[in-house]
């Protein structure tokens, strides 16, 4: 079955400083591989994906990912972190039609 | 707004009561899923639906839980004689299959308060 781990409960970073919120995957075949943040009381937006092509995604709001296939990762990142960027963050694999979530990172950008 | 809405936003009820929520897709997508998520967690897949046909559900979902989509638009998720282990937060998202981008469209959630 296809999975994902997000290894980091929460992750902390100075504002201006860049982060990183880190994914592995687990699949047999291709990855569909996918970002969501959540605000508190709210719905999951997405914010980038990876199916196919270059290694480097960029998706909303500043943020890209690096897709790893040797080392089975989906890392999420942006060069400069914003306080406004403090969120739930979920890395998500398809999984033939339904998408599997991780545990979820709490990203805090502190002023 | 074009968005996937939800109805209600909060429900506080009492154990053994029954409960219902609706979802309202985006008009062109004819996938629907239905998440619950708990504090802390990663939404956990619920059910499915291709138009109007349920094609998958989860284990999760007990003889208790039952979701229809009539005519393949909106959906409902029905919950019979409510735990207090069924409050979550129920989230319902959509996508569509031809010319979409594969990714999921959520709507804003059901939050459900069992006591």
């Amino acid at each position: 079955a296809q999975s994902v781990a997000q290894p980091e409960d929460q992750v902390n970073v100075a504002e201006g400083n860049p982060l990183t919120v880190k994914c592995t995957y687990s699949v047999s075949g291709n990855p569909y591989l996918f970002w969501y943040v959540q605000y508190p009381n709210r719905g999951l937006q997405f914010l980038l994906k990876y199916i196919t092509g270059d290694n480097l995604v960029k998706g909303s709001y500043g943020f890209e990912a690096e897709f790893n296939k040797s080392q089975t990762s989906f890392h999420l990142k942006k060069p400069s972190a914003l306080v406004s960027d403090s969120a739930l963050y979920f890395c998500a694999v398809r999984d033939t039609y339904k998408y599997i979530f991780g545990t979820g990172t709490r990203l805090k950008v502190l002023a | 707004d074009t968005g996937v809405s939800q109805d209600p936003r909060h429900k506080i009820t009492k154990r053994g009561q029954n409960v219902t929520f609706r979802c309202d897709p985006i008009s062109e997508h004819n996938r629907l899923y239905w998440y619950r998520q708990t504090l802390g967690q990663g939404p956990e897949f619920l059910t499915y639906f291709q138009n109007e046909a349920q094609l998958e559900k989860s284990r999760l979902l007990s003889d208790r839980f039952s979701a229809e989509r009539p005519k393949g638009s909106f959906s409902t998720l029905e919950i019979q004689r409510t735990e207090q282990g069924d409050s979550a937060m129920y989230l319902c998202a959509s996508s569509q299959t031809q010319g979409g981008s594969g990714e999921l469209f959520f709507g804003e959630g059901s939050r459900l308060t069992v006591l």
